[in-house]
């Protein structure tokens, strides 16, 4: 079964720092790989995803992640954060192809001060 | 906004009651997911459903129930509530092609008092 692990559950940050997110996954096979981010109050959207191809992946607002199968991790980073981005980051796995389920970690809060 | 539209937003009900979260996935879409997002267990699989059948199951208790109605909306029945299953549940609605994106609604927050 699939599974994902992040290891921090908060962080606190100022503005300005950067920031390293881990996240590892367990499936024996082929992958596909998001993160997702929840402003407060808000539901979730979309952050970045990998299917393929090239293993650092650009997202939105400046994050990106990188896979590195061998070590089975999808971390994400961000070289300055800003107090907007203030939220939930979960990182989540699917099996790749098909209409599969997406699996989540269990989330980094991230608290960002001016 | 993702396109995906769930109500009701916020729904306070007692122990032992039963309630109906409904979801309407964006236009053209067929599949739907059905999440729980409580602070102890974080975001849990709980059932989806692609073009009304259901495809895959997760940790969803008995005294729930979901489906998927032809005009591809979706209902989320919890009965014989209980405290514990105060939560967020959230929809969402995936691309109708490989690899297709997940769009999340805004969920139903359910409070069992």
């Amino acid at each position: 079964a699939q599974s994902v692990s992040q290891h921090n559950h908060h962080v606190i940050l100022s503005e300005a720092a950067s920031l390293e997110l881990g996240c590892n996954y367990s499936y024996g096979g082929t992958v596909n790989l998001f993160w997702y981010v929840q402003y407060p109050g808000q539901h979730l959207q979309l952050l970045l995803k990998y299917f393929s191809g090239d293993p650092l992946v650009k997202g939105i607002k400046g994050f990106e992640a990188e896979f590195i199968k061998s070590k089975f991790s999808f971390n994400l980073r961000k070289p300055s954060v800003q107090w907007s981005d203030t939220a939930e980051y979960f990182c989540a796995v699917t099996a790749s192809g098909g209409y599969n389920k997406l699996i989540f970690g269990a989330g980094t809060r991230l608290a960002v001060h001016p | 906004d993702s396109g995906v539209t769930q109500t009701p937003k916020h729904l306070i009900t007692a122990t032992g009651q039963r309630v109906t979260l409904r979801c309407s996935p964006r236009s053209g879409d067929l599949s739907v997911y059905w999440y729980q997002q409580s602070l102890d267990q974080g975001l849990q699989f709980l059932i989806q459903y692609y073009n009304g059948e259901e495809r895959a199951k997760g940790n969803i208790l008995e005294r729930f129930s979901a489906q998927q109605f032809p005009d591809l909306h979706s209902e989320l029945n919890l009965s014989s509530l209980e405290l514990g299953d105060s939560a967020l549940y959230f929809c969402a609605s995936r691309e109708d092609r490989v690899n297709g994106e997940l769009f999340f609604g805004e969920g139903s927050r359910l409070t069992v008092l």
